[in-house]
This record gives C-alpha cells, sequence and structure tokens, in this order.
C-alpha cells in the first residue's frame, strides 16, 4: 500500500529565498507523481507532473524531481514570492495508470515579505 | 485548457436532507472523474472513481448507498450526499481525468457543505 509523507508540515521563509519541499513514498513502482497547490478554502492547482520515466520537470520558478529508487520527490521553489504562500500537496500514482492518487498531508509554505 | 468546475461552491443543509454536487469538465472530455474529501488541516482521501457509462468504485469504508455518484456524459459527473449529517460536514472536491493525455488529473475548486 502506498503511503506518502511530506516534511515539514509547515515552513516559514523570508521573501528571495530559494526552498525545497520533501516528499517520500514506500513503494517505488510509482506510475507518476503530481505536486499542486492548494489555497485556503479552494481546490487545488498542479504545479508539476513527472512520470516514472522522468527525473525532473520545471515550470518557471518550480522544479520537481523524482527518485525512485529512493522514494523520494522534491518541489524547488527559486526566488520565493509572498504570492507563493499555500500548502503544497504531493501525490503518487500507483503502476498500472488507473490506480488512485495517494496524497501526502502537504507543507503549508509561508513566504513573509 | 483542461478547468474543472463543481456546484455549489458552498451549500448548507438540514439534517436528513439530500444535497447534490456537480462536476464538470469544461473544455475537455473525461472518461474518469474523482471524488475526494477533505477534513480541515488533512489530506485528500479519495471516496470513488466514476467512469462515464458505468457503476462508479467506490473505497473501502465509504457507503456506496449514502454517497450516490453518477457519470451520465463525459464532461458532467455528480455526487449525491444522502441524508445528510453533521458528520459529512467536509470539503468535498473532484477532479477529471482526459480521455486521451497523460493520466494528469485536473481538479475543481470543491464544494463546502455544512450540515446543521
Amino acid at each position: 500500500k502506498q503511503e506518502v509523507t511530506q516534511i515539514p508540515a509547515a515552513l516559514s521563509v523570508p521573501e528571495g529565498e530559494n526552498l525545497v519541499l520533501n516528499c517520500s513514498f514506500t513503494d517505488s513502482a510509482i506510475y507518476n507523481l503530481q505536486w499542486f497547490r492548494q489555497d485556503p478554502g479552494k481546490g487545488l492547482t498542479s504545479l508539476l507532473l513527472i512520470q516514472s520515466s522522468q527525473r525532473e520537470q520545471t515550470s518557471g520558478r518550480l522544479n520537481a524531481s523524482l527518485d525512485k529508487s529512493s522514494g523520494r520527490s522534491t518541489l524547488y521553489i527559486a526566488a520565493s514570492q509572498p504570492g507563493d504562500s499555500a500548502t503544497y500537496l504531493c501525490a503518487g500514482r500507483a503502476q498500472g495508470g488507473s490506480e488512485k492518487l495517494v496524497f501526502g498531508k502537504g507543507t503549508k509554505l509561508t513566504v513573509n515579505p | 485548457g483542461a478547468v474543472v468546475s463543481q456546484h455549489p461552491s458552498r451549500v448548507i443543509c438540514k439534517s436528513g436532507t439530500s444535497v447534490k454536487i456537480e462536476c464538470r469538465s469544461l473544455d475537455f472530455q473525461a472518461t474518469t472523474m474523482f471524488w475526494y474529501r477533505q477534513f480541515p488541516k488533512q489530506s485528500l482521501m479519495l471516496m470513488a472513481t466514476s467512469n462515464e457509462g458505468s457503476k462508479a468504485t467506490y473505497e473501502q469504508g465509504v457507503e456506496k448507498d449514502k454517497f450516490l455518484i453518477n457519470h451520465a456524459s463525459l464532461t458532467l459527473s455528480t455526487l449525491t450526499v444522502t441524508s445528510a449529517h453533521p458528520e459529512d460536514s467536509s470539503f468535498y472536491i473532484c477532479s477529471a481525468e482526459r480521455t486521451s493525455g497523460t493520466d494528469e488529473q485536473f481538479f475543481g475548486p470543491g464544494t463546502r457543505l455544512t450540515v446543521l
């Protein structure tokens, strides 16, 4: 059974800092991994999707990596801004492609002006 | 592209009533849609997988007679919470997966249900 863990649960940084959010998963037979952003009381916005054959994906100031052998993914945010403040969730999808997404509990990020 | 809408965004109802929540993929076709529930400060928990034209697949512990799912078209799935009770109060979020694509799920904005 796939379990996804995100550490830390909360993170507060000053504006402009580069930061890394961590996600670990127990089953290395992962089909893909997605990073999402959730603002308070809102739905999820997909940030990056990494397929099992890929090692990283980049979008603007965001870079996500995937290391299946170690069961880890990281989300790197460069030059953080107050508008980046949100909860970041990672979710893994098992092999087969038709399996459900298993979510971590998220990391609540606060970027202080 | 890949926009998913939910209606209503917020609903308050009395205990014992039924509430229907709609999930629509606005600019793509979705053979599969998913319904999640999220409690405060918790992650999303999958309730059921909805497939167009067939019965939904429910996760263990989710009562199919209480949470009725209908996926009548490639752009619409509905979740009906029957005989709602205060413990059903939660944030319900749907997602949709393109009929053809990268298996990426796109999420709706969520529905806040409060049962009095």
